[in-house]
């Protein structure tokens, strides 16, 4: 059991560009999630998959966001056209059903 | 709306001591599990304890365990003997549904950043 993985760890991109990040689970865990936190607050739900279906997805998922889970391993979330107000921790968890769920690393993301 | 507070941003203790941190959340369920997750600096999130909440008997862990109050809706965190790396953010966290077929993604309280005194 490697944990959850998360790639990059940080970037740093110009306002307007596209952003992708990817997120490995542990193995055996079906269901994989991605909340974002920004400083000194809690994380915040952004969508979760079972295997490669997205389940379910919060409003703070707006258009430009976009996350995929293609074979039901690891998932990408994308941000299209960033803006300033998407700089924030970006962090992937999984879990085995709704057992408790394992954080990556996560990915700092800084838009300038 | 589901909701989970943390009316504690910031808490110190003394090495060796004990220290209880709070929250307080708000649900409609019967059945649901409630989690303490700890964030060390610029490291991971990683579970310190959980809570079911169809069980009576408070959840233990070494050194970390809970008070649980159904009825008040209240889920502290009690770490005794304070080490050094104790330090770090903890969050109390609460999945609004649980079931096998529904989502269980976390609603986070604010956290409350614990500071360890040597």
């Amino acid at each position: 059991d490697t944990g959850v993985s998360q790639d990059p760890r940080h970037k740093i991109t110009k306002r307007g560009q596209n952003v992708t990040f990817r997120c490995d689970p542990i193995s055996e865990h079906n269901r994989l999630y991605w909340y974002r936190q920004t400083l000194g607050q809690g994380p915040e739900f952004l969508t979760y998959f079972q295997n490669e279906a997205q389940l379910e997805k919060s409003r703070l998922l707006s258009d430009r966001f976009s996350a995929e889970r293609p074979k039901g391993s690891f998932s990408t979330l994308e941000i299209q056209r960033t803006e300033q107000g998407d700089s924030a921790m970006y962090l992937c968890a999984s879990s085995l059903y709704y057992n408790e769920q394992f954080f990556g690393p996560g990915t700092r993301l800084t838009v300038l | 709306a589901q909701t989970v507070t943390q009316s504690q941003p910031e808490m110190s203790v003394q090495e060796a001591e004990t220290v209880t941190l709070s929250c307080t959340y708000d649900t409609s369920e019967s059945d649901y599990y409630l989690f303490w997750y700890k964030q060390p600096p610029s490291r991971q999130m990683i579970l310190v304890i959980r809570q079911e909440a169809y069980k009576q008997q408070n959840a233990t862990e070494n050194r970390f365990s809970v008070n649980f109050q159904k009825a008040a809706k209240s889920f502290s965190l009690k770490i005794s003997d304070s080490q050094l790396g104790d330090a770090a953010m903890y969050f109390c966290a609460y999945p609004p549904r649980l079931s096998e077929t529904s989502g269980s993604r976390l609603t986070f309280g604010e956290g409350t950043q614990l500071t360890v005194n040597p």
